[in-house]
């Protein structure tokens, strides 16, 4: 699990500031998963995305969110006009592109933990 | 939509006991994975053990085992010969490729 990179570790940001979080994928994978876990709680789903598409944001908040995966470089998620509500760790999980089967290994990255002050 | 339940908010064992922790799930899915996850202080979420829904045998990594019931729909995570480092927080976790999480088990091990 040491293959997924996420930067920052740790981002500090006045509230209506906007949070880049960053998710470099294992080596050869092509699917990025973001996932938001509140104090005390487990890891909630946000958004689900391939190289340049995204296949599932149902967990997305409505608005202020947006995802991002370019061809090129590392999984964006983006927090506009960021309130005291959005701190949280968000972490990123990748997989390989040939499973029409299951994902059968979901490996994390470290986290960014948000805080907004 | 899937749901899984974490009755446990915290165990305690002494070090090297076996312990077990709970997870039961509702899924309407056919198809579906089972997963477990370690949190340790430090915040990162580790990958233990993973266990298929048709898999006919239960699913073991090294110290992990998993005891898996598709009938109670239940996927309990074993621990044996507890060690001091595996003090954490425990998610268990059920999806196809997205995952939904329990609230997790905090395990205390004492020596």
């Amino acid at each position: 699990n040491a293959g997924v990179m996420q930067n920052p570790r740790h981002l500090v940001r006045r509230r209506g500031q906007e949070a880049r979080l960053r998710c470099s994928p294992m080596k050869g994978h092509s699917h990025v998963y973001w996932y938001r876990q509140l104090p005390e709680e487990g890891l909630k789903f946000m958004v689900y995305l391939q190289k340049e598409n995204i296949i599932d944001e149902s967990g997305m908040p409505k608005e202020r969110f947006s995802a991002e995966f370019p061809k090129e470089g590392p999984s964006i998620l983006r927090i506009q006009q960021v309130v005291r509500g959005d701190s949280a760790a968000y972490f990123c999980a990748s997989s390989p592109p040939l499973w029409a089967e299951m994902n059968t290994e979901a490996f994390f990255g470290q986290g960014t933990r948000l805080t907004v002050v | 939509a899937q749901k899984i339940t974490q009755t446990q908010p915290g165990m305690f064992v002494q070090e090297k006991e076996a312990v077990t922790l709970d997870c039961t799930y509702d899924t309407s899915d056919p198809s579906y994975g089972l997963f477990w996850y370690k949190q340790p202080s430090s915040g990162e979420m580790i990958f233990l053990i993973y266990q298929g829904s048709y898999d006919q045998q239960n699913a073991t990594e090294g110290r992990y085992s998993l005891n898996f019931q598709k009938a109670r729909k239940s996927a309990n995570l074993v621990i044996s010969a507890s060690q001091l480092g595996d003090s954490a927080m425990y998610f268990c976790a059920i999806g196809y490729s997205t995952l939904t999480f329990g609230k997790g088990t905090m395990l205390l091990v004492s020596p």
